[in-house]
């Protein structure tokens, strides 16, 4: 096990809902990131929170927002839920150090939450 | 843009044999990373290897090896020895710098089955 949390496990919502999703990052990681998984395919990139502010965001919409704690863990919030927002979210945690320590930075993945929308 | 292709939407083989699982990337970066996931149904996403665009040496993590053909732009991942265990699928993913854990691109995965 990695050491990262999310929760709840599973979730079903109705659309046009809102949703809070929750990760708990493993111990000494400051960066957290989240991605969708659709069936059936790949996980995507939703946007990135290192030392409290976002990092990075995929193509995705601004419904779609997070916050990272003091403690370094986080939330991804959804609003107004669509029936295509259905799918596992992922949350991972890494580390990250200043650029050319010449080292890779592994993201480790917590084992998702399933979000249905009906 | 960066993409991985990974064109084996399910794969058997036989238990305790080799299997190799193929995956092709585009990236217009020189400084790039190179992952591969298993993830089982339960749904985490568990790493297995990485191997970095200026390694001199193809990356080996135990019964894991990764075979990097950089003028292809190809990593494909060996598994030695196949086991039960090994039933699951996997995902090779990309990130454009080294020194960063920011965001990672994804194939569509690969379904392996090992038979007894």
């Amino acid at each position: 096990e990695t050491g990262v949390t999310q929760s709840p496990t599973h979730l079903i919502k109705t659309r046009g809902q809102q949703v809070t999703l929750r990760c708990s990052s493993q111990s000494g990681h400051n960066t957290v990131s989240w991605y969708q998984q659709a069936l059936g395919q790949g996980p995507q990139f939703i946007f990135q929170y290192y030392r409290e502010e976002e990092n990075g965001r995929g193509n995705f919409p601004p419904r779609f927002s997070g916050l990272q704690f003091p403690n370094y863990s986080s939330e991804l919030n959804v609003n107004a839920l669509e029936l295509d927002d259905s799918a596992l979210y992922l949350c991972a945690s890494s580390k990250e150090e200043d650029p050319g320590t010449g080292q890779s930075y592994e993201q480790y993945f917590g084992p998702g939450t399933r979000l249905t929308v009906t | 843009a960066q993409k991985i292709t990974q064109t084996q939407p399910g794969m058997f083989v036989q238990e305790k044999e080799a299997v190799t699982l193929d995956c092709t990337y585009d990236t217009s970066d020189p400084s790039y990373g190179l992952f591969w996931y298993k993830q089982p149904s339960s749904g985490e996403m568990i790493f297995l290897i990485y191997q970095g665009s200026y390694d001199q040496q193809n990356a080996t993590e135990g019964r894991y090896s990764l075979n990097f053909q950089k003028a292809r732009k190809s990593a494909n991942l060996v598994i030695s020895a196949s086991q039960l265990g090994d039933s699951a699928m996997y995902f090779c993913a990309m990130r454009e710098g080294l020194y960063s854990s920011y965001k990672l691109i994804f194939g569509s995965g690969t379904r392996l089955l090992v038979r007894p």
